[in-house]
């Protein structure tokens, strides 16, 4: 079955304190995996595409890396404007988006 | 700017009546697509469309009706067969059909009591 899993579901964080989201997936023919940013109440703004492993993207603060089975969003030096959901997707078929639940992020000033 | 728009950010409705959400968009994309967006729950794809005037249902299609008769439009009408109405409504457009990544609006909240 096709999946998608993010963890942590929620992570804190002092303003400059690194770390990762974790977005894990099993698919069969990956087409491409697609990080969001969501802010309470408002729709997913589009961040990265990755489509093959060791594919790196980066903007600004934020840099996604891929591998065979996972997908990292690391933030690096954190500000309390990064503060808001990252959703990861997958493309699995020509219109089948699967989607994880999100990790919320705080990051305290 | 070019986006996508829907209205209105809040609904509110008694239960046994139909209610449409409006989407629209300027980005000239070809497909357009809605999800329902459940608290712990991913997004999960209600109908979707590629060209005008042809859609297709995705994973939880019942109770919901659409129409595509314009390129920049694309309506959602929450009948009152759907059981659990109450959510946060999505709409997105791709390029292309199928296409690399998607583009969100705004999110219409709809409640129904």
């Amino acid at each position: 079955e096709d999946q998608v899993t993010q963890s942590p579901e929620a992570l804190r964080l002092q303003e400059g304190e690194s770390s990762s989201l974790n977005c894990s997936y099993t698919v069969s023919g990956l087409r491409g995996l697609f990080w969001y940013r969501q802010d309470p109440g408002k729709g997913p703004e589009f961040l990265f595409t990755l489509y093959s492993a060791g594919e790196e993207k980066e903007k600004e603060r934020l840099k996604a890396t891929l591998t065979k089975k996972e997908s990292f969003l690391h933030i690096t030096a954190p500000k309390p404007e990064d503060s808001a959901t990252y959703l990861c997707a997958v493309q699995a078929g020509t219109y089948k988006y699967i989607f994880g639940t999100g990790t919320r992020l705080k990051v305290l000033a | 700017d070019g986006g996508i728009t829907q209205s209105p950010k809040y609904l509110f409705r008694k239960e046994g009546q139909n209610v449409t959400l409006s989407c629209e968009q300027n980005l000239n994309h070809d497909a357009m697509y809605w999800y329902r967006q459940d608290p712990g729950q991913g997004l999960r794809l209600i109908y979707y469309s590629q060209i005008v005037n042809d859609f297709q249902k995705g994973d939880i299609a019942e109770g919901y009706s659409v129409s595509r008769e314009k390129k920049e439009s694309f309506p959602l009408t929450v009948t009152s067969a759907q059981k659990n109405p109450t959510a946060f409504y999505l709409c997105a457009s791709s390029i292309l059909p199928g296409s690399d990544e998607q583009y969100f609006g705004p999110g219409t909240r709809l409640t129904v009591t």
